[in-house]
């Protein structure tokens, strides 16, 4: 057990709709990472939250948004969904230092129907 | 190795065998490390991190080798396991100052007893 935790476990919706993801990172760490997996794709890095700050961005789309809480517990917006999201979503959280190893949540399983 | 579609390498080895997991990453400015392995259904975990300063580094039953030169990364199992079956990916730290990894595409263990 990592200690992070993400709900739900598995999510499954209909095109265009619109979903959240929810991360608790481990206690202490103020960053958090979200990352989508498809079988295609690989582990894609999609955004980066440190202390209720964004501080970095990768291959997110734009109907995609997240944010960090005062509590530094974090959600994945994803909007008008559509078949090709379908995915398992990650939550990552570390100290958010330089070099600091980043410890994986279990995830979110979304299918887009 | 790359992997292609949705086939990813696959290392076959027997139960007691040493095995070993290649990866060549993409950024020579790299300076961190990380092999994390992912059970079916789960997220990422953690095996062992090695920094650039390093070229070696053991844990537990792991080893993990740095050849700056060529860009390379491995990590050795010692008496491979059934319980080590898994997918294991190696991820890079590029210097920004902010942590983000990037991964590679996987190489999949199967450990028949």
């Amino acid at each position: 057990d990592s200690g992070v935790t993400q709900t739900p476990k598995h999510l499954i919706t209909a095109t265009g709709q619109r979903v959240t993801l929810r991360c608790s990172p481990r206690s202490g760490d103020l960053s958090v990472y979200w990352y989508q997996q498809s079988l295609d794709q690989g582990l894609q890095f999609l955004i980066q939250y440190y202390n209720g700050e964004e501080r970095a961005k990768g291959n997110i789309l734009e109907r995609f948004s997240a944010q960090q809480f005062p509590d530094l517990h974090s959600e994945l917006n994803l909007s008008s969904l559509e078949l090709g999201d379908s995915a398992l979503y990650f939550c990552a959280s570390s100290d958010g230092l330089a070099e600091e190893t980043q410890y994986f949540g279990p995830g979110t399983r979304l299918l887009v129907l | 190795g790359e992997s292609v579609g949705l086939h990813l390498p696959t290392l076959s080895v027997q139960e007691g065998d040493n095995s070993i997991i290649n990866c060549a990453y993409s950024n020579s400015a790299s300076d961190y490390f990380i092999w994390y392995k992912q059970e079916s259904g789960k997220g990422p975990q953690f095996i062992i991190d090695i920094r650039s300063n390093m070229d070696k580094r053991q844990g537990q039953r792991v080893t993990v080798l740095l050849n700056k030169t060529v860009k390379h990364l491995s990590l050795q199992i010692a008496a491979t396991q059934p319980g080590d079956s898994a997918v294991y990916f190696c991820a890079e730290n590029h210097p920004s100052g902010y942590s983000t990894l990037t991964f590679g595409k996987g190489t999949m263990l199967l450990v028949s007893p």
